[in-house]
């Protein structure tokens, strides 16, 4: 399978507890992005790496929230303590060129529950 | 204010029947447009993007077209069939800019 890969699919967590989100970019993409998408609404910017660089994140992302992306390849997103407001669906995307001219691929995304 | 408002929120249609959606943006400077389609649970997946050079942009049943002067995009569907009941995404790029920014979609129900 040569998509965007996350894992889980599905988190169902208690609050104050941290979950990993990890996310495995098409082969050879260097840049790779995260957002966050809430019911009825589109996605949501979090954070963009190129390569191994984490170039930008989003004032979304609290002090609870990190991303990684150690050696240039996959990504983690780690979310500390969570709160009800954390529920969401969290998508990753990765792009080859930038995207001005580059096609963006999403994974499935990985849902979070915090109960 | 979204830079990226869509019309309808959601609408249902009959299977065989064809539907537009609206897209109006104000990002700028104007990059490019890209039209994604969400089934529920699942990560959107590219129909169409489109410069500011094209007007039109077909993927089978799904036809785009954009008016970069009047900073408007439609989504054409033809001839639907059930499988098309999805969330369908505007998406606008500003030039040199990584951040997407994304309209709210416009749910598609298509009923037998």
């Amino acid at each position: 399978d040569t998509g965007v890969s996350q894992d889980p699919r599905h988190k169902i967590t208690k609050r104050g507890q941290n979950v990993t989100f990890r996310c495995d970019p098409i082969s050879e993409h260097n840049r790779l992005y995260w957002y966050r998408q809430t019911l009825g609404q589109g996605p949501e910017f979090l954070t963009y790496f190129q390569n191994e660089a984490q170039l930008e994140k989003s004032r979304l992302l609290s002090d609870r929230f990190s991303a990684e992306r150690p050696k240039g390849s996959f990504s983690t997103l780690e979310i500390q303590r969570t709160e009800q407001g954390d529920s969401a669906m969290y998508l990753c995307a990765s792009s080859l060129s930038d995207l001005n001219t580059g096609e963006l691929f999403f994974g499935e995304g990985s849902r979070l529950t915090v109960l | 204010k979204n830079q990226v408002e869509q019309s309808p929120q959601s609408l249902i249609i009959l299977e065989g029947k064809n539907c537009t959606l609206q897209c109006n943006y104000t990002v700028s400077p104007f990059s490019n447009l890209r039209w994604y389609k969400q089934d529920t649970g699942r990560g959107p997946v590219s129909l169409t993007i489109m410069t500011f050079s094209e007007n039109t942009k077909s993927n089978g049943r799904y036809t785009a077209t954009l008016d970069a002067d009047t900073k408007q995009s439609s989504l054409h569907i033809t001839a639907s069939q059930l499988s098309d009941s999805a969330s369908y995404i505007c998406v606008v790029s500003r030039a040199n800019d990584y951040k997407l920014s994304f309209g709210a979609g416009t749910t598609v129900t298509v009923r037998a």
